[in-house]
């Protein structure tokens, strides 16, 4: 089964407008944490927001947030105000605390987002 | 600034030849690890050390070998390339403690004919 699910392969969304990308996750470990990556064309990868399993709120940063929902194994990242910079692919990725997260992240296939003037 | 440095940027290899991806960090990260990047997969990993002298296998380990003789360097060697291996490779980085966010390098993208 895959750990990480990214169920948009790609999207298209209007400049200005706020965007969801979805991500759920499986783990029977109750220590870990979730993290987004940002891959523009230039094939760099940058890391947008992080959230831990225990942190009681969303994590947010800038115009970034993190839509928790421990329960249903969601951790969808919310864009608020796309602009064109914007149009790369991220990734949603997990690491589980066993072994002090030493395995490395697991990372989703991806979701393509293309942001239209 | 350097942060994570990889090198090559490109490589062109003919199937059986060996080579090794170099990668080096100057931020004193305790833990590295290598991952390719294939289309429609998105990251998996290879290798990673938790320490020089330390290292481990990861998702995806045939094939490659690493070593960790430093805390700085972190070298991917390709021991028989296979037209398999033709991927975009990524060194990262992080400090020992899980929930810090990895530092990668700028990817290598290599091909096996």
């Amino acid at each position: 089964a895959q750990k990480i699910t990214q169920t948009q392969p790609g999207m298209f969304v209007q400049e200005k407008e706020a965007v969801t990308l979805d991500c759920t996750y499986d783990t029977s470990d109750p220590s870990y944490g979730l993290f987004w990556y940002k891959q523009p064309s230039s094939g760099e990868m940058i890391f947008l927001i992080y959230q831990g399993s225990y942190d009681q709120q969303n994590a947010t940063e800038g115009r970034y947030s993190l839509n928790f929902q421990k329960a249903r194994k969601s951790a969808n990242l919310v864009i608020s105000a796309s602009q064109l910079g914007d149009s790369a692919m991220y990734f949603c990725a997990m690491r589980e605390g066993g072994k002090g997260g030493a395995d490395g992240l697991t990372f989703g296939k991806g979701t393509h987002l293309i942001i239209q003037p | 600034n350097a942060g994570v440095t990889q090198t090559p940027k490109f490589q062109v290899l003919k199937t059986g030849q060996s080579m090794t991806l170099q990668c080096a960090q100057d931020m004193n990260h305790e833990y590295m690890s290598w991952y390719r990047q294939d289309p429609g997969m998105g990251l998996r990993l290879i290798h990673y050390s938790v320490g020089a002298g330390i290292t481990d296998q990861g998702e995806v380990p045939n094939g490659y070998n690493v070593s960790r003789s430093t805390t700085e360097d972190f070298p991917l060697r390709l021991l028989s390339a296979a037209p398999s291996q033709t991927s975009v490779y990524f060194c990262a980085s992080r400090t020992g403690a899980s929930n810090e966010k990895l530092f990668f390098g700028s990817g290598t993208q290599l091909s096996v004919l």
